[in-house]
């Protein structure tokens, strides 16, 4: 089993820039929910999918959208890209009845914006 | 809302003493509790939850923490460290049966040998 992957690894753009990050989820879980990580910061919750629909979000702008597709893999989309948007991206899969007690993290991707 | 804190930034030790992380957090509903770890450059790794039952819950990697109620706070211990226990460790909450949880700050344990 490979867990939750993300791609890419490391990200850089420039200011009002857009950019998209990839998750798969680990096998058996149908629900992604994406986080922020700023430098020194505990994660923050975005949004989660669920039946390819955005569940929940968090206080986020809609600069930041999602996506899920049929096979459960999910895309972050960050548009006009601020400097504050530099962080780390965590995606976590879950089981959707089995709540936050399911739910695995992946390694997350790096984003810095110039 | 539910909030978390995690009273120290960082908790230095010497390698095979004890140590304890401490975590307090606010909510008005029935609760589930959970530690993570995050090495550098890595992602989450959930250490141990509380979720109902025991208030003492026993974890991965010889860690243990207290669900305390009446203190709502829920302080995660180890009885003799290692180096490799060096890392990020994040108390985090979610109301019963939620999807989401809300994180602390986290807590820098740093082990010198």
């Amino acid at each position: 089993d490979a867990g939750v992957t993300q791609s890419p690894t490391h990200l850089i753009k420039t200011r009002g820039q857009q950019v998209t990050l990839r998750c798969s989820p680990k096998s058996g879980h149908d629900t992604v929910s994406w986080y922020q990580q700023a430098l020194g910061q505990g994660p923050q919750f975005i949004f989660q999918y669920y039946e390819e629909e955005e569940r929940q979000r968090g206080n986020f702008p809609d600069r930041f959208s999602g996506h899920q597709f049929p096979n459960y893999s999910s895309e972050l989309n960050v548009n006009a890209l601020l400097l504050g948007d530099s962080a780390l991206y965590l995606c976590a899969s879950s089981t959707y009845r089995g709540g936050a007690d399911t739910q695995y993290f992946g390694p997350g991707t790096r984003l810095t914006v110039l | 809302a539910q909030s978390v804190t995690q009273l120290d930034s960082q908790v230095p030790v010497f390698e095979e003493a004890p140590v304890e992380l401490r975590c307090n957090y606010s909510s008005s509903v029935s609760v589930y509790l959970f530690w993570y770890v995050q090495y550098p450059n890595q992602g989450l790794q959930l250490l141990l939850k509380y979720l109902s039952g025991s208030t003492l819950v026993k974890g991965i990697n010889g860690f243990e923490a207290e669900f305390n109620k009446s203190q709502t706070s829920f302080h995660l211990r180890k009885p003799s460290v290692h180096i490799s226990d060096t890392a990020e460790y994040f108390c985090a909450v979610s109301p019963g049966g939620s999807y989401i949880p809300t994180f602390g700050r986290g807590t820098s344990l740093i082990v010198h040998p």
